[in-house]
């Protein structure tokens, strides 16, 4: 099956730095999502896109739906220490019923 | 508590003795789906069902059974585990599969098939 290709694969940044990370696809979606995975738990839902070109936040997240819509955008401003974990971004068709197609994951580390 | 409810959360067995991991939501939601979660690969998905007695493959099915005889339990089965299925597995669901939905994901097992 097809995956999607995040990147970057970690990050170790400080504390009140912003963060930047990307989702690519050889093919087009119509809904990108970006969920989040604190250790030991499941992924929870951050951002929902559903029209190439979106911009939507989430407190200090921000997200977009590239315009070929085979990318999206996770930004996260003065990141903190919860802030530590795993995004996933998800890529879905419409009509595919629910399938999502995850991507590789971006490891997500924040120092004091 | 709307939740999905995953056991055991950590499992180590040995090669070939089958095992069943449970998974349960209490929200009525009529879509479930497996997940298994790999370094490197993130998470893809094994079998999904849209409603009872309705089940279907998703991109990783070899070595795994499904059954949904009842609207919120959906387990999986491994007749025959081989180490390369050793992983941590999610169990998810949403009200009906449609785009808009928000898929809800247990907190996992960890398998380790030795």
């Amino acid at each position: 099956g097809q995956q999607l290709n995040q990147s970057p694969q970690s990050m170790f940044i400080q504390e009140g730095e912003d963060v930047s990370m990307n989702c690519t696809s050889s093919s087009i979606f119509n809904t990108w999502l970006w969920y989040k995975q604190d250790p030991g738990e499941g992924p929870v839902l951050l951002i929902a896109l559903y029209k190439a070109g979106e911009l939507t936040s989430n407190g200090r997240l921000t997200a977009q739906f590239g315009i070929t819509r085979k990318d999206s955008f996770l930004n996260i401003s003065a990141s903190i220490p919860s802030d530590v974990g795993i995004y996933f971004c998800a890529g879905q068709l419409t009509g595919t019923a629910s399938k999502l197609t995850f991507g590789t994951g971006t490891r997500l580390q924040v120092t004091l | 508590e709307a939740q999905v409810t995953q056991n055991p959360r950590y499992l180590i067995t040995v090669t070939g003795k089958k095992l069943t991991v449970t998974c349960s939501q209490n929200m009525n939601h009529e879509y479930m789906s497996w997940y298994r979660q790999d370094p490197g690969l993130g998470l893809r998905q094994i079998y999904y069902s849209m409603n009872v007695e309705v089940t279907d493959k998703g991109d990783v099915p070899e070595g795994y059974k499904v059954s949904r005889k009842e609207k919120r339990n959906f387990p999986l089965i491994l007749e025959s585990p081989s180490p390369n299925q050793t992983s941590l597995y999610f169990c998810a669901s949403s009200l009906f599969g449609s785009r808009n939905e928000k898929l809800f994901f247990g907190s996992g097992t960890q398998l380790s098939v030795l």
